[in-house]
């Protein structure tokens, strides 16, 4: 059974710039979550989506977004980037949402540089 | 806010040594916990979880933890490190007090010495 797939594994955008990451979840899997990875915030969490809606989103700006499609594939979507967004954005899918203690799967992660 | 809090940023053992990484978590509701691992340049893997049966709970490569009700622990222990061990470890929690989603520890970085 494939594991979570995340693409592009590397960037690195300027300034400015907007930048779009896409994740595959799981098989079967319909809640996809996104986390930002930081070495001084730690994990963070960005949003999650479940059947094309999102349910849940943590303490970012507008400019990070996301969506899901009808095949719980995932985008995020950052806009107008920071060297603060500098980052390991990791992906992951279960098949209930956090709250009914499924597990949850990450993916390898998409190293975002902004310079 | 609910968190969780994990002792220690960095470990350092020895080769065959105890390996015991410590995590608290805050919630007067027991949430479901989970330890991960990260080696570097990759994801998060799922080591353990904790969904409220068995207290002592076995994962993967040898690792166990132990859920305590009383000290809302859950430490990660190996009996016997290797040095593939060294990685960083997150706990993390669950559950309708941390607004479903994964709430993480702030990581332990685990050295294992030859």
């Amino acid at each position: 059974k494939a594991g979570v797939t995340q693409t592009p594994r590397y960037l690195i955008k300027t300034r400015g710039q907007q930048v779009t990451l896409s994740c595959s979840p799981i098989s079967g899997h319909r809640s996809v979550s996104w986390y930002q990875q930081t070495p001084g915030q730690g994990l963070q969490f960005l949003f999650e989506y479940f059947s094309e809606t999102q349910r849940n989103k943590g303490n970012f700006p507008g400019r990070f977004s996301g969506r899901q499609f009808s095949n719980s594939r995932s985008e995020m979507n950052v806009s107008t980037l920071e060297l603060g967004d500098s980052a390991l954005y990791l992906c992951a899918s279960s098949l209930q949402d956090a709250n009914s203690g499924n597990t949850i799967y990450f993916g390898e992660g998409s190293w975002l540089t902004v310079v | 806010a609910q968190s969780v809090t994990q002792l220690g940023s960095h470990v350092s053992v020895s080769e065959g040594a105890l390996v015991l990484l410590r995590c608290n978590y805050s919630s007067s509701v027991p949430p479901y916990l989970f330890w991960y691992v990260q080696y570097p340049n990759q994801g998060l893997q799922l080591l353990l979880k904790y969904t409220s049966a068995a207290t002592l709970v076995k994962g993967i490569n040898g690792f166990e933890a132990e859920f305590k009700k009383s000290e809302t622990s859950f430490h990660l222990t190996k009996p016997s490190a290797h040095m593939s061990d060294a990685a960083e470890y997150f706990c993390a929690v669950s559950g309708r007090e941390y607004g479903n989603k994964l709430v993480f520890g702030a990581g332990t970085i685990l050295r294992v010495k030859s």
